[in-house]
This record gives structure tokens, sequence and C-alpha cells, in this order.
């Protein structure tokens, strides 16, 4: 069993509907990184959350720290919302070890 | 406020040979660490190097190895390529390793 597993893995939508992405970990202490990742490109840090809900734009992150539950929401999809989405969760404090999770591949189709 | 800037974007070695990649911390950061993320994977912990020195290495032989320097910027050394070394290595600085990380559009190498 991975330490941090995200659900489902590949996901088609069309444009416009609501998305949710879940992540699950079983390490880690009380933050998760919600992260985004364009073919070929680098990432790019979209939520970092240890309590609650936050949101930016069209996205939401939601987090349960006592069930080790996160879920990260899209409103209102759209194409440019086509990437790789990837929880991860620090190991420890002050390590810098990120543990992954495999990621959820996101096509939004016009 | 700057990001962290990664060189170079891509690279092309032959196996048996070294590299360096090179890796600019963010402003006000002085913690980074490095992943390798090779085709249709997660990434993976190499190590992190707070304040000059290493401070938490994962799985990787030490034909890996690091450096960081006064200005907080970083370098990733890889001795003897092999051909599984092929991958984007992305490196992510932040402020004592907490929570915060800004991450780098990564280097792809690929070893031949």
């Amino acid at each position: 069993k991975n330490e941090v597993e995200q659900s489902p893995q590949n996901l088609t939508a069309q444009e416009g509907e609501f998305i949710t992405i879940n992540c699950s970990y079983s390490v880690g202490i009380s933050a998760l990184h919600w992260l985004q990742q364009h073919p070929g490109g680098g990432i790019v840090s979209l939520f970092m959350l240890s309590s609650g809900k936050k949101k930016h734009g069209r996205l939401i992150a939601t987090i349960n720290i006592q069930e080790k539950h996160s879920s990260l929401h899209i409103t209102a999809s759209h194409p440019r919302d086509s990437a790789v989405y990837i929880c991860a969760v620090p190991f420890s404090s002050n390590t810098g070890k990120l543990i992954f999770g495999q990621g959820t591949t996101l096509q939004v189709k016009p | 406020e700057t990001g962290v800037t990664q060189s170079p974007t891509h690279l092309i070695k032959t196996r048996g040979q070294q590299v360096t990649l090179r890796c600019s911390s963010q402003s006000g950061h002085n913690t980074v660490s490095w992943y390798q993320q090779a085709l249709g994977q997660g990434p993976q912990f190499i190590f992190q190097y707070y304040r000059e020195e290493e401070n938490g290495r994962g799985n990787f032989p030490p034909r890996f190895s690091g450096l960081q320097f006064p200005n907080y910027s970083s370098e990733l050394n890889v001795n003897a390529l092999e051909l599984d070394d092929s991958a984007l290595y992305l490196c992510a600085s932040s402020y004592r390793g907490d929570y915060g990380y800004t991450f780098g559009s990564g280097t792809r190498l690929t070893v031949v």
C-alpha cells in the first residue's frame, strides 16, 4: 500500500464540469500539498494546507487531518486545467522529504 | 520575489559521464531539496541541503551528491551516469524545510 494514494488515476471531463480528486495518506505530519504539473513541465504549488479549506479562483482544497484525507475540487473546469495533479505530504518536519502520490491525470475536453 | 530557477532545462549525456545541475533558491529560502522524477512516475526525494549541509537523504547511491552555497543556491552532481538516470530533476526551495515549497521547472536529463 502506497503511503500517499490518489484517486482517480485518470480523469476525463467535459468543459464546465465539477471535478474532485482525492488523496489519502498514512504517513506524514499535519500538512499536505496539492501540486500541478503540465506535460514536460515543472511543478507548481497550488495549495499547502494543514486544516479546513482553502480556495483560489476555481480551485478548492479541503483536508481532514483526523481521517488523513484531502480533496481538490475544480469548479467550472476548462481545457487549460488539463494537467497532472499531485498531492504530497512531508515525511517529517525539517527533512524536506515530500512523499508524493502517483498523480491524477486530468483531461478536460472542450 | 524571485522564484526557483534551474539550469540547464535540457541535457543529453553519455553513459559513464558526469553531470552537474544547478538550482537557485527563492529569495528568503535557506533550504533546497532535490527530486528525481522518472517518466510516468511521481518525484522521488534525493536529498536536502540546509545552510550548506546535507540534511536528509533518500534511497540514492553515493554517486548522487550535492552542494549548497552561501547564497543558498545548490548543485546536484551525478557521477558515472547510467541509462536509468534519465529523468526530470526537480529542485524545491523552502525556509528550513518547512511546508512552503517553491519548485523549479526542472532539468530534463537524457542519458544515452
